[in-house]
């Protein structure tokens, strides 16, 4: 039972470009969704989070959209950059159980 | 400010030993949480302590187990080693279950089971 999926195991885009990177869940329990990078050989580096009473969170470059209707959050990355290329994972958890669920990751790649 | 610590980075065992591994905090954090990552699986949630108790705990067998100490650091204990076992095994901390704070992430101990 897999209640927080990215769907692409793999996303290659230009230098310049935009990067976007789904995740999809299906427990509507979940209250708090995060992206997180990670590095071989580091552990996952937390990058922006976004509350249910959201549907949009701003930082930088990173913008997380979150549509509860669909069960979907995004992670948009404008403008991508070399430095960007790793893999990404989505998560997601409810406030009283402190236990966060991690999609599979997607890898990304971005090309000079 | 330092980060979440984890020893040792890598640790080799036998099946059927036994693998302590450590984690501190991220100072003024209260709660600890550790994660398995397999070979070409996601991360697995293991076990959550908050405050010294156990909070939470994943879909793992009771051989997992694990101790949060006064000072908030943790261990997490892994008896009755076998061969699937092999993992990075990741630690994080966040400042505990009264808010919805995101986790912050150690670098991970790399145990194989030969």
């Amino acid at each position: 039972d897999q209640q927080v999926k990215q769907n692409s195991p793999s996303l290659s885009v230009q230098e310049g470009r935009i990067s976007i990177l789904n995740c999809d869940y299906t427990n509507s329990m979940f209250d708090y969704f995060l992206w997180y990078k990670k590095y071989p050989a580091e552990g996952p580096t937390f990058l922006i989070s976004i509350s249910s009473i959201k549907d949009k969170n701003e930082d930088g470059r990173f913008t997380v959209f979150l549509n509860k209707s669909a069960k979907h959050l995004s992670l948009h990355i404008v403008p991508s950059q070399p430095g960007d290329s790793a893999v990404y994972f989505c998560a997601a958890g409810s406030s009283n159980t402190g236990k966060l669920i991690f999609g599979q990751g997607t890898t990304l790649q971005v090309k000079p | 400010e330092a980060g979440v610590t984890q020893s040792p980075t890598h640790l080799i065992k036998t099946r059927g030993q036994q693998a302590t591994l450590r984690c501190s905090p991220i100072s003024g954090h209260t709660s600890v949480y550790w994660y398995q990552q397999a070979l070409g699986l996601g991360l697995q949630f293991l076990l959550w302590y908050d405050e010294g108790e156990e909070r939470n705990r994943g879909n793992f067998p009771p051989r997992f187990s694990g101790r949060q100490f006064p000072n908030y650091s943790s261990e997490l204990n892994v008896n009755a080693l076998e061969l699937e076992d092999s993992a990075l095994y990741l630690c994080a901390s966040s400042l505990g279950d009264r808010e919805l704070t995101p986790l912050h992430f150690g670098n991970g101990t790399r145990l194989t089971v030969t």
